[in-house]
């Protein structure tokens, strides 16, 4: 079983629409949770913490639901610069600590 | 200056050259990764140092040989590779046992083997 699950897309929406995208991990230990945006060929970028009281920045909103393992990432507003995959990154327990990546989630945004 | 430099961009190499990818972080981070990402698969851990000691090496051939002179830089050595290595190699770099230990990448190496 992979350590962490993501839906690929892709997702195609317009402008100016909401969007979600899901993620289950395997490991209930897991520590800390991540949402990163990565550009074609470029470099993933963090793009928030998710903690387990749910967090907000601007149009993007994440939540954590630890009994069912599964964390959100909710884009409001979307913007044509939304377009980018997404990946969903889980922090391990204490042995070993390692970042475990999602395959991420494609998302274009339509004019 | 970018937190995480990582030369060069791209990479075109035969498959009986040797080349080698650098990394440099200026976060003051005390850990530093190299991460292979091929089309349609997660990113696949390769190695970690941590206070330049190496503490992970995920099973990766030997064709590839790391190297970690400091905490701040990060060498990845790369001898007679085969096409299946042509990836996005990712160095990254993160505060170990911080609290709030969040990564940091490069902007990564796009390499082709021929």
């Amino acid at each position: 079983r992979k350590e962490v699950e993501q839906d690929p897309g892709p997702f195609n929406v317009p402008e100016g629409a909401t969007v979600a995208f899901n993620c289950t991990y395997s490991n209930s230990a897991s520590q800390s949770f991540f949402w990163y945006r990565q550009d074609c060929r470029k470099e993933p970028k963090l793009l928030m913490s998710v903690y387990s009281s749910g967090n907000e920045d601007g149009r993007f909103t994440a939540q954590l639901n630890r009994a069912s393992q599964y964390i959100s990432l909710l884009i409001r507003d979307s913007k044509l610069s939304d377009s980018a995959t997404y990946l969903c990154v889980v922090k391990g327990t204490n042995t070993g600590n390692q970042f475990y990546f999602g395959t991420g989630t494609s998302l274009t945004v339509i004019p | 200056e970018t937190g995480v430099t990582q030369t060069p961009r791209h990479l075109v190499m035969g498959m009986t050259n040797k080349k080698s990818l650098k990394c440099e972080q200026h976060l003051g981070h005390n850990a530093m990764y190299w991460y292979k990402q091929s089309a349609k698969k997660p990113l696949e851990l390769m190695f970690v140092y941590n206070f330049k000691e190496q503490t992970e090496n995920n099973s990766v051939p030997s064709r590839f040989s790391p190297e970690c002179p400091n905490s701040s830089h990060l060498f990845l050595h790369l001898h007679t590779l085969q096409p299946e290595d042509s990836a996005l190699y990712l160095c990254a770099s993160s505060d170990r046992g911080a609290a709030n230990e969040k990564l940091f990448f490069g902007s990564g190496t796009q390499l082709s083997v021929l």
